[in-house]
């Protein structure tokens, strides 16, 4: 079965601090992956996306890597800062032809990083 | 106005209710999802579409059909509302010209009483 696994649940940290989220999935077989932010009771909004061919992308204080086989993506985020506090889901878009895969363009996702920084 | 554009924002229901939830988009992509939100669930799909003429079912269709009536708009139906279908549900779209990342829209709260 594919799936997408995000660790830790949860994490809290003092203002300024670099942290790492991750991300690991059981198919190397990927499309692409993408990092999404949630605020509480929002929408989902995209932070990045990385094709299967590509190591990382960066967009700002954000830096995401794949390493496909492995199976496992990292957001880092410097600086932090208090307005970063949400939820960080990380998706997966697998290949087709996998028995008992998922479909083409179906988004497979983790249970989410609920990430709080304090002042 | 937002790319994806969901209608209601909220809405709250009675059992047994039939009722619809739209969505549109401007960015003119080929491919349209909705999924539902359940806390400890994370998000499931429930129905997606390729194209006006492409309808698929997702995980968790039962209880639920869709509607695309243009490459813009992708409407999702509950014919008969029950309390377990009480979650988050986020339509959002896709194509192949930005490498299938999603854009999601603001989501629809839905109650059922």
């Amino acid at each position: 079965k594919q799936e997408v696994t995000q660790i830790p649940a949860a994490l809290s940290v003092p203002e300024g601090e670099n942290l790492v989220l991750n991300c690991s999935f059981t198919d190397s077989a990927i499309y692409n992956l993408q990092w999404f932010r949630q605020d509480p009771g929002k929408g989902l909004t995209s932070l990045l996306l990385i094709q299967s061919s590509q190591r990382e992308q960066t967009s700002g204080r954000l830096n995401a890597s794949l390493d496909k086989s492995s199976g496992r993506s990292t957001l880092y985020i410097a600086a932090s800062q208090p307005g970063d506090s949400a939820t960080y889901l990380c998706a997966v878009m697998f290949l087709p032809g996998v028995a008992g895969g998922t479909s083409y363009g179906k988004l497979t996702f983790g249970q989410g990083t609920i990430l709080t920084v304090h002042p | 106005d937002a790319d994806v554009t969901q209608t209601p924002r909220n809405r709250i229901t009675k059992t047994g209710k039939r009722i619809m939830l739209e969505c549109s988009q401007t960015k003119g992509h080929d491919r349209m999802y909705w999924y539902r939100q359940d806390p400890g669930l994370g998000l499931q799909l429930i129905y997606y579409s390729f194209d006006v003429k492409d309808i698929n079912k997702g995980e968790i269709s039962d209880g639920y059909s869709v509607s695309r009536q243009a490459q813009a708009k992708f409407s999702l139906s509950l014919e008969s509302a029950i309390p377990n279908q009480t979650a988050l549900y986020f339509c959002a779209t896709s194509d192949r010209r930005v490498g299938y990342g999603y854009t999601f829209g603001s989501g629809t709260r839905l109650t059922v009483v």
